[in-house]
């Protein structure tokens, strides 16, 4: 059974700082991985989705890596904003299915 | 991106009664959507695919007889919760298969039973 993790659940750093997520899964036959943000009560935008045969994908100041083998995939976000607080979900597409199995997600606090 | 709403946006209802929730596609045919349910600080846990025109399909553990979903068109699925209790105050979000390998989220609803 696929399991996705997100560690921390929670970090608070001032602005500026370079971040880096990290999301781990356990089953490396994906058929794709996905980055979400999720603001308080409201639903989710996509933020990058890396394909099995990528290694990375970038948008503006979003940066993500895909190492499938390792079942690791790291999200960067460059020179960060209050405006990048929310929680950052990532989730995996499994072979053969279009069901998305979610972590818990990795809630951001960009101080001022 | 396909837009993606939800309706209600919040509801509380008694112990015992029924709610209804709508998920629209605004924009896009979709012949298939998701049901995801999220409890605090928890994952998104698929419940159920909804395919237009046919049976939905239930994960694993989800009971098809309290959580009706019906696809009857490209753009709108439901997702009825019957005699719901405290247990399923939930935030329930739906979302539709695009192009590109992904999916569009709907905004959620959440889901008070008193």
């Amino acid at each position: 059974k696929q399991e996705v993790t997100q560690i921390p659940a929670a970090l608070s750093v001032p602005e500026g700082e370079n971040l880096v997520l990290n999301c781990s899964f356990t089953d490396s036959a994906i058929y794709n991985l996905q980055w979400f943000r999720q603001d308080p009560g409201k639903g989710l935008t996509s933020l990058l989705l890396i394909q099995s045969s990528q290694r990375e994908q970038t948008s503006g100041r979003l940066n993500a890596s895909l190492d499938k083998s390792s079942g690791r995939s790291t999200l960067y976000i460059a020179a960060s904003q209050p405006g990048d607080s929310a929680t950052y979900l990532c989730a995996v597409r499994e072979g053969g299915s279009e069901k998305l199995v979610f972590g818990k997600g990795m809630k951001l606090t960009v101080n001022p | 991106g396909a837009v993606v709403s939800q309706h209600p946006s919040r509801v509380i209802c008694k112990s015992g009664t029924s709610v209804k929730i709508e998920c629209r596609s605004l924009d896009f045919q979709a012949t298939t959507m998701f049901w995801y349910r999220q409890f605090p600080k928890q994952s998104l846990m698929l419940m159920a695919t909804s395919n237009e025109g046919s049976k939905a399909t239930y994960e694993q553990g989800v009971e098809k007889d309290k959580f009706l979903i019906n696809h009857a068109s490209l753009t709108l699925s439901t997702l009825t919760v019957t005699s719901a209790h405290p247990e399923d105050s939930s935030f329930y979000i739906c979302s539709l298969a695009g192009d590109a390998d992904t999916q569009y989220f709907g905004p959620g609803t959440r889901l008070t039973v008193l």
